[in-house]
């Protein structure tokens, strides 16, 4: 166990719809992470925040969207569901302070999205 | 921004044999390199990492391998298990706050 959570473990629902995924990062790490993997396909780097604050953004649609909340818990934001969003949706949290400090990243369990 | 390429896609190992994944990296500021493992259907689990002040490291049957000039690194598992058929991904940090660029991934099968 990583001490990452993620809710829900998996999802249905159709084209069209808006679901919200949820994560908690392990204690003490401030920067969370989201990345999608479609099958048989890499890890996508969408989104990273750190303290509250966006750092960094990949390949992230415009119908995605994440927050950060004061507790630390993050919330990635599915719009417009289209068949191709189908995916494991991970997410992974590190201490990551910025500069050089090194920072492990410890992925979450996942949550799988099927949109019909 | 960083860029990875790993290699092989695909590896098929005999028990007991050597695997080794490559993989190549863009920025030279880049300065942590971890390696990760994803089981089917799992999340992926760091299993080893190196850091650019450092060219090898080795834990237990894995070890990984750092040429900064050639800005390329290893991963290198000895005596294969079948508990080590697994998708591994290489990554480098590509900016200081930790954002990670991921190769796309080896599909290593070890038969008995």
């Amino acid at each position: 166990d990583s001490g990452v959570t993620q809710t829900p473990k998996h999802l249905i629902t159709a084209t069209g719809q808006r679901v919200t995924l949820r994560c908690s990062p392990r204690s003490g790490d401030l920067s969370v992470y989201w990345y999608q993997q479609s099958l048989d396909q890499g890890l996508q780097f969408l989104i990273q925040y750190y303290n509250g604050e966006e750092r960094a953004k990949g390949n992230i649609l415009e119908r995605f969207s994440a927050q950060q909340f004061p507790d630390l818990h993050s919330e990635l934001n599915l719009s417009s569901l289209e068949l191709g969003d189908s995916a494991l949706y991970f997410c992974a949290s590190s201490v990551a302070s910025g500069g050089s400090s090194y920072n492990e990243q410890f992925f979450g369990p996942g949550t799988r999205l099927t949109v019909l | 921004g960083e860029n990875v390429e790993q290699h092989p896609s695909t590896l098929s190992v005999q028990e007991g044999d050597s695997a080794v994944i490559k993989c190549t990296y863009s920025d030279s500021a880049s300065n942590y390199f971890p390696w990760y493992k994803q089981e089917l259907g799992k999340r992926p689990q760091l299993i080893i990492d190196i850091r650019s002040n450092v060219g090898e490291k080795k834990d237990q049957r894995i070890a990984v391998t750092l040429n900064k000039t050639a800005k390329h690194f290893s991963l290198h598992i000895t005596e294969t298990q079948p508990e080590d058929s697994a998708v591994y991904f290489c990554a480098a940090r590509g900016d200081s706050w930790g954002k990670l660029q991921f190769g796309a991934g080896t599909q290593v099968v070890v038969t008995p």
